[in-house]
């Protein structure tokens, strides 16, 4: 296993279009998150998977986004009739997750997917 | 809620110099682990160092030292040594343990650093 992958990395769609994004976490990693990250700025939380369950959902995440954990392996995060605001770097991470009070598990990303929607 | 807070949008630095990137935290929770992350050009994130609120010592990976002091709330990243492939974004992040926090990771903005020969 090398990581995170994220695919595709590169996304340029019209305004109104849909795009799904793919993620496939590190395969022993049972927590899987989203994030994303516009120029200049750090990553902004989206939404929690454990193993297949959506635990958490920002309020960033408006009603045209979905997300999903098919049997806990692989995510898809959806993004339906896109607009330009949407424009940014869709970051994946997953960690082993060893319980609800472990604070010290590095979140491993992938290389992320970099949208553009003109 | 959790805040982090880099002051430094860029900060430049002589090969083979040291160089401190700054950054302070706010939280009400008594259980947290503060990260480090380089993230190049291409993208990606790169783990670089850990320090967990209740360790004693000041974490340490190869050239990088974290400057933890916890009564501040600060968590400086000290780089020793510079390379020109240290040249990228640093950001520093949150974790706070057990609630309904699942692990997630609360980012500053960052600091750009760029290394001149």
């Amino acid at each position: 296993d090398t990581g995170v992958s994220q695919d595709p990395r590169h996304k340029i769609t019209k305004r109104g279009q849909n795009v799904t994004f793919r993620c496939d976490p590190i395969s022993e990693h049972n927590r899987l998150y989203w994030y994303r990250q516009t120029l200049g700025q750090g990553p902004e939380f989206l939404t929690y998977f454990q193993n297949e369950a959506q635990l958490e959902k920002s309020r960033l995440l408006s009603d045209r986004f979905s997300a999903e954990r098919p049997k806990g392996s692989f995510s898809t995060l959806e993004i339906q009739r896109t607009e330009q605001g949407d424009s940014a770097m869709y970051l994946c991470a997953s960690s082993p997750g060893r319980g609800r009070r472990d604070s010290n598990t590095e979140a491993f990303f992938g290389q992320g997917t970099r949208l553009t929607v003109v | 809620a959790q805040k982090i807070t880099q002051t430094q949008p860029g900060m430049f630095v002589q090969e083979k110099e040291a160089v401190t990137l700054d950054c302070t935290y706010d939280t009400s929770d008594q259980s947290y682990g503060l990260f480090w992350y380089k993230q190049p050009s291409s993208g990606e994130m790169i783990f670089l160092i850990y320090q967990g609120s209740y360790d004693e010592q000041n974490a340490t990976e190869g050239r990088y030292s974290l400057n933890f002091q916890k009564a501040r709330k600060s968590a400086n990243l000290v780089i020793s040594a510079s390379q020109l492939g240290d040249s990228a974004m640093y950001f520093c992040a949150m974790r706070v343990a057990g609630g309904t926090s699942y692990g997630k990771l609360t980012f500053g903005q960052g600091t750009i650093l760029t290394v001149h020969p």
